[in-house]
């Protein structure tokens, strides 16, 4: 149980453009979902957590009007890159938490690497 | 501020034993974590202590001290598909993951 997917597991885009990352909870309800950044040799940093039907809460230094994260139903969040450039390129990993989960708990999807031309 | 801190590389040889270190200071705390992460890859959760002592699981064990601010990650038997990199991730005052950098660990045959 607990199985998160995320798709596209890569994509490339051309700079300027948008690209939308979705991440889906399989076997259970996601009523939190994350998202985080890593880049290469570096640990993952949480760009925003979203609750189910709210707005998410981005965290320091990222911009929300570049990265659009919707959470409209219990089983999906989806992240758009608007406008990418070269620097966006990234890993980005999703991860969730369920109604039943205990606090503590993160069930990670296996992440999307993006690559901006 | 929070950090987590952990050595950047370790090199092990196969079959020995392993013991990675990690020290933190959050804002609160609701438990610690260790994660597998193999390049490419999302992390795969190995082990949470939220209560001081030893946890073992099979060929890996985790070790927490709270007053301390320290935890370790035990490998036994080392095999090589565990060169990967291990982060170590403490759940703060708002149950969000603090992540530290990962180590890298290389094993030799």
């Amino acid at each position: 149980g607990a199985v998160v997917s995320q798709h596209p597991s890569r994509v490339i885009c051309k700079s300027g453009t948008s690209v939308k990352i979705e991440c889906r909870s399989l076997d259970f309800q996601a009523t939190t979902m994350f998202w985080y950044r890593q880049f290469p040799k570096q640990s993952l940093m949480l760009m925003a957590t979203s609750n189910e039907g709210s707005k998410a809460t981005y965290e320091q230094g990222v911009e929300k009007d570049k990265f659009l994260i919707n959470h409209a139903s219990l089983t999906l969040s989806t992240l758009t890159v608007t406008s990418a450039h070269p620097e966006d390129s990234s890993f980005y990993i999703c991860s969730a938490r369920g109604e039943q989960s205990p606090d503590y708990e993160q069930y990670f999807g296996p992440g999307t690497r993006l690559t901006v031309t | 501020g929070q950090n987590i801190d952990q050595p950047t590389e370790m090199t092990a040889t196969e079959g020995a034993i392993v013991q990675i270190n990690c020290t933190y200071q959050t804002s609160g705390f609701n438990g610690l974590f260790w994660y597998q992460q193999h390049a490419g890859e999302a992390p795969t959760f190995l082990s949470y202590n939220v209560l001081d002592g030893l946890e073992e699981k099979g060929r890996f064990s985790s070790f927490l001290s709270r007053s301390k601010g320290y935890s370790y990650l035990l490998l036994k038997e080392l095999q090589m598909k565990d060169s990967a990199s291990y982060l170590c991730a403490v759940s703060n005052s708002n149950y969000q993951l603090i992540w530290g950098a990962g180590t890298k660990l290389i094993i030799k045959p």
